[in-house]
């Protein structure tokens, strides 16, 4: 069984539509996220939730707005797609706490043309 | 604020040799580290993790590093490299706070030549 896992796994679309990427945990964590990965690899967090509560939003465009309908599930929906946007997106998941480590998905390559 | 610096961007050794991925972290705080390893086209995978307890911290597949606070180092280290281990290697810091944030390295790629 997928601990983490987003669908789809890859997404080619034209500038100016709208998107979305799910994201759904079965290792019964309380917290999710969402990380991009930039073309050159590097890794930043984007959001993450807590038991459905968004507690953290990092100067992210208000084009991407996430969902957690409930505390396994955490999708992203994408606005008015740019081509700056195109990079991977790994939805994770952890135990509440600190210093816990995250069980990541295995990404979804968005392509914007 | 806590951040990670990965000394090399860029690391090749032959099979059999040993592997060495430098970390350099700042926290103003103990702090709990990780290294997760990423295969072409893969998902992220934890390798090992230090949180305050042994300094020298076993992971899979052979992999070890070492918490050495006066250096602020968290060095990952493998005795013989095999050409399975090439793949992209991420130092993480966690952040304090109750929940829970990594901040990533920049990544060293690993190549491992026969």
């Amino acid at each position: 069984d997928t601990a983490v896992s987003q669908t789809p796994k890859y997404l080619v679309t034209q500038m100016g539509n709208d998107k979305s990427i799910k994201c759904e945990q079965n290792l019964g964590h309380d917290t999710m996220y969402w990380y991009k990965q930039d073309s050159k690899k590097f890794l930043k967090i984007m959001f993450s939730y807590n038991n459905k509560e968004l507690i953290i939003n990092e100067t992210v465009p208000n084009r991407f707005s996430p969902k957690s309908p409930d505390k396994a599930h955490l999708n992203l929906h994408i606005n008015s797609l740019e081509l700056g946007d195109s990079a991977v997106y790994f939805c994770a998941s952890s135990q509440v706490g600190s210093h816990t480590e995250a069980f990541f998905g295995q990404g979804t390559r968005l392509t914007v043309v | 604020a806590q951040s990670v610096t990965q000394l090399d961007s860029h690391v090749s050794v032959s099979e059999g040799t040993p592997v060495l991925l430098r970390c350099n972290y700042s926290s103003s705080y103990s702090p709990s580290l990780f290294w997760y390893v990423q295969h072409p086209n893969k998902g992220l995978q934890l390798l090992l993790k230090y949180t305050s307890a042994a300094t020298l911290v076993k992971g899979i597949n052979g992999f070890e590093a070492e918490f050495k606070k006066s250096e602020t180092s968290f060095h990952l280290t493998k005795p013989s490299a095999h050409m399975s281990d090439a793949a992209e290697y991420f130092c993480v810091v966690s952040t304090s706070g109750g929940y829970n944030k990594l901040i990533f390295g920049a990544g060293t790629r690993l190549a491992v030549h026969p």
